[in-house]
């Protein structure tokens, strides 16, 4: 069951304009949100994140969005570069009772930004 | 101030033989996770460690797999009795302790082929 979902296994844009990437979740009691990009070979870097008491948080050209009612967040890249093409995942992650989280990730979009 | 290391890089092994691959998570992390990644496919969770506990397993498959991060040294994914379908990236991440959601590092990844 996957409690994480990246539709779009692939998506190309061209170089200044806008990347949309979408991810959604089905468990509520996600709370908290991450981004990362990896390029082949190489273990995911850290993007961005929200937290669930946030709609919105900005970083440089990344922006991510979370919408709460359709559990629904996507990572904005404005304006996309070339060097941004790779593979962006999304995670999710609950708080358990014993104080711990766990994060669960998407199955990832690969991003191609024609020059 | 070196991030979390993983080895080997790749590792090649033989249906019926073990594998070990190991995680030193970042300085002053004391949590690791462990993720494997299928050819094209998503990072999925396998088990969420503290030093000499074990947090999290739900992830790992019933048998053959073990996972420890024993009090002094590294954390060790152990795959025992290889099959082809073991072939896959295991990635490692670290985080600190402290309260609340927390970002996770990465490691580059260990990657085990199984002829």
């Amino acid at each position: 069951d996957q409690q994480v979902k990246q539709n779009s296994p692939s998506l190309s844009v061209q170089e200044g304009r806008i990347s949309i990437l979408n991810c959604d979740y089905t468990n509520s009691m996600f709370d908290y949100f991450l981004w990362y990009k990896k390029y082949p070979a190489e273990g995911p870097t850290f993007l961005i994140s929200i937290s669930s008491i946030k709609d919105k948080n900005e970083d440089g050209r990344f922006t991510v969005f979370l919408n709460k009612s359709a559990k629904h967040l996507s990572l904005h890249i404005v304006p996309s570069q070339p060097g941004d093409s790779a593979v962006y995942f999304c995670a999710a992650s609950e708080r358990a009772t014993s104080g711990t989280y766990k994060y669960i990730f998407g199955t990832g979009t690969r991003l191609k930004v024609l020059a | 101030n070196a991030g979390v290391m993983q080895n080997p890089r790749h590792l090649v092994r033989r249906r019926g033989q073990e594998a070990r691959l190991r995680c030193s998570p970042m300085k002053g992390h004391s949590h690791v996770y462990w993720y494997r990644q299928l050819p094209e496919e998503g990072l999925k969770f396998m088990v969420y460690l503290q030093k000499e506990n074990i947090i999290d397993e739900s992830g790992m498959p019933k048998e053959r797999f073990s996972a420890e991060f024993p009090k002094e040294g590294p954390s060790i994914l152990r795959i025992q009795q290889v099959v082809r379908g073991d072939s896959a990236a295991y990635f490692c991440a670290s985080s600190p302790i402290i309260s609340g959601a927390n970002v996770l590092t990465f490691g580059a990844g260990s990657r085990l082929t199984v002829l």
